[in-house]
């Protein structure tokens, strides 16, 4: 059963960088079948697609926040990454990590989702 | 950005009752249209993909159909457990965008 998990710091003050790393278990982030995504959902808001990474580090980004955001993949550890640069308090949400599966093309396996708030 | 439009935003029903919600697309997406069911706290969950496809171990009470442009999902008897809020999300081109959620509540 493949899972996934956010981990990462629950408080980024304005200005810094958000960063959260996914874990992949039950399953290889190097699969090709694959995408890897991060979406975040602000509190008693809908859901917004940050931008997905493929296991060649291929990558694209919401146009709403591309020059802000790096997805990078670690193979290594079966985790991929999000930084978020230039933070303020409209990047405060809840932050899940997702797989997108070829043949679906759909988010078929989310994380728990991490709390992250902006604030000084 | 293609904008997906769910109605209604909110839906008042009971236990058996038949259910629809509708979504639309701002262009045309074909049957990339996957619908999800968030309940308070949790991750969303994947209960149709491409339009009509049921994911793996969701109820067959659940039902979706529509291409192009307008979408629908149908929950067929509702249960206790079904009360939550809906997101259909279009996988046709990225950005993915998703529908602003429609919250069906117990009457």
């Amino acid at each position: 059963q493949v899972q996934l998990q956010e981990s990462g710091p629950g408080l980024v003050k304005p200005s810094q960088t958000l960063s959260l790393t996914c874990t992949v278990s039950g399953g290889s982030i190097s699969s090709g079948s694959y995408y890897w995504s991060w979406i975040r959902q602000p509190a008693g808001k809908g859901l917004e697609w940050i931008g997905r990474i493929y296991t060649d580090g291929s990558t694209n980004y919401n146009p709403s926040l591309k020059s802000r955001v790096t997805i990078s993949l670690d193979t290594s550890k079966n985790q991929f990454s999000l930084k978020l640069s230039s933070v303020t308090a409209a990047d405060t949400a809840v932050y899940y990590c997702a797989r997108v599966e070829f043949s679906r093309l759909a988010f078929d396996y989310w994380g728990q989702g991490t709390l992250v708030t902006v604030s000084s | 950005d293609i904008q997906m439009t769910q109605s209604p935003s909110s839906l008042s029903a009971s236990v058996g009752d038949r259910v629809t919600i509708t979504c639309r697309a701002s262009q045309s997406i074909s049957s990339y249209l996957n619908w999800y069911q968030q309940t308070p706290g949790k991750a969303p969950k994947l209960l149709i993909y491409a339009a009509s496809s049921l994911q793996s171990g969701v109820p067959s009470r659940f039902t979706g159909s529509g291409s192009g442009t307008d979408f629908t999902l149908t929950i067929s008897s509702l249960q206790p457990e079904d009360f939550a809020t809906y997101y259909c999300q279009q996988s046709y081109i990225t950005p993915y965008t998703f529908g602003q959620g429609t919250k069906l509540e117990i009457k």
